[in-house]
């Protein structure tokens, strides 16, 4: 089946780490990705990461991918204020190219 | 930047009233999608097309909503006619050809409110 989940709101200080989990169901899945959105604004790509690959860092983020258990996380080092947003796990399925988006976590960054 | 365009940003319209949005995709990219936002249901698929073919359009109510390509450069979607429940965010995204598999660029959306 085609499903992406993830827990809708996550809370952390300023200057903390935020790790946004995300789980998916089709294993047929190649290309992963997380997406997010500002308030009033269209989704905006962050990062994508392919299934043969462990790891992807790049400046203050950090994806790791689990194929085995089908989970993908997030980190944002160092969180500040700007970070706080709704941030999307997505998959594309390699049938038909349809890429599935998770309902979105809400991240809060206190001052 | 390149960016995807959507118009209108904001539309108020009554129960039964036609609405059409539009979208200008980024040049080059063929493969072009629909999606709309609520906060009880969050992002939903509504159509894809990939050059300017429709791909899939299962997540659309057929009775009311069509999307389609006149031209590389637009895609519409249009809603007749229109119902409350309707009311939400829409978003028009395109890709890269093997189908955005690096990621699509999203519009800002449309706003529609059906009172």
């Amino acid at each position: 089946g085609e499903d992406v989940e993830q827990s809708l709101f996550l809370s952390v200080r300023e200057g903390d780490s935020s790790v946004i989990n995300c789980t998916y169901t089709d294993s047929s899945s190649t290309y992963l990705y997380w997406y997010k959105q500002e308030p009033g604004a269209g989704l905006q790509l962050l990062t994508y990461i392919f299934s043969n690959m462990d790891m992807k860092q790049d400046q203050r983020l950090t994806v790791l991918l689990n194929k085995k258990d089908k989970h993908l996380s997030l980190r944002i080092a160092d969180t500040q204020t700007g970070d706080s947003a709704i941030y999307f796990c997505a998959e594309t399925l390699l049938e038909g190219f349809k890429t599935i988006f998770g309902a979105g976590t809400r991240l809060f960054v206190k001052a | 930047d390149a960016r995807v365009t959507q118009t209108p940003r904001h539309k108020v319209t009554e129960m039964g009233q036609e609405v059409t949005m539009r979208c200008q995709p980024i040049l080059g990219h063929n493969t072009v999608f629909w999606y709309r936002q609520t906060m009880m249901q969050g992002l939903e698929l509504l159509a894809y097309f990939r050059n300017r073919a429709p791909l899939d359009d299962s997540g659309m109510p057929k009775d009311r909503f069509s999307a389609e390509m006149p031209d590389a450069t637009l895609a519409t979607l249009k809603i007749q006619p229109s119902e409350p429940r309707d009311s939400a965010v829409y978003f028009c995204a395109s890709g890269l050809p093997l189908g955005g598999l690096y990621g699509y660029t999203f519009g800002s959306g449309t706003r529609l409110t059906v009172v």
